[in-house]
């Protein structure tokens, strides 16, 4: 079984503060795909990485993906309360299919004002 | 355009009875994976369907779960008979053909045993 260990499990920070959340596996993916959960909600696709050393950046979220493709982080600049909610981690394992995944077990980060 | 929808949202049974869970894909999306997340553990997969086939069906836990995938639509996922151990958030998720495309997931249907 392929482990994707998610780092840290909980993060609360104040409002317009930096975070940093990482994602790590001893195997090799071919894509890594960063989703957003809230309460009540299914996960919702953020970013997909799929190259060595891939940086992709949405507004304010800046996604990397390890040179060796075992790794990735997610970086949330000056962060808003609306960044709270579960930031998960899940690899493909498949090169035909993105949605045969391996999940983190997931970041709760918590932006309070 | 319609999400991925899941019926029903949340499901109360008791150990022993049979519940049923369904899934709608996005329109023309040939691919649907059923997930799982109990309490306390990371979402992992149960199977694929490809249109109507069974792809891969590896992390279905045992025989007590069936899932079928009628005419390439809507799937349901069957626990008969349910355990306690079957409580937790079973997701539905779908992607558009072959290739490298990614999945979208619906909202979950929280299933508990008791």
């Amino acid at each position: 079984t392929q482990l994707l260990e998610q780092s840290p499990q909980f993060l609360s920070i104040q409002e317009g503060e930096n975070l940093t959340v990482y994602c790590n596996s001893s195997s090799v993916f071919s894509s890594l795909q960063w989703y957003r959960q809230e309460p009540g909600e299914g996960p919702v696709l953020l970013v997909t990485v799929v190259t060595g050393g891939e940086v992709k950046k949405l507004k304010r979220l800046t996604f990397q993906f390890g040179d060796a493709r075992k790794d990735s982080s997610l970086h949330i600049t000056a962060a808003q309360t609306g960044d709270t909610g579960l930031y998960l981690c899940a690899g493909a394992r498949g090169t035909d299919s993105w949605g045969k995944l391996q999940f983190g077990a997931g970041t709760q980060v918590v932006v309070t004002p | 355009e319609a999400g991925v929808t899941q019926f029903p949202s949340h499901s109360v049974i008791e150990k022993g009875q049979t519940v049923t869970l369904r899934c709608d894909p996005i329109s023309g999306h040939d691919n649907l994976y059923w997930y799982r997340r109990v309490m306390g553990k990371e979402i992992k997969f149960l199977l694929h369907f490809v249109k109507e086939s069974k792809q891969d069906e590896s992390g279905m836990p045992n025989n007590r779960f069936l899932a079928e995938r009628t005419g390439g639509t809507y799937s349901t996922l069957k626990v008969q008979p349910a355990e306690l151990e079957d409580s937790g958030v079973y997701f539905c998720a779908s992607s558009q053909g072959q290739g490298r495309t990614e999945a979208f997931f619906g909202q979950g249907t929280r299933l508990t045993v008791v």
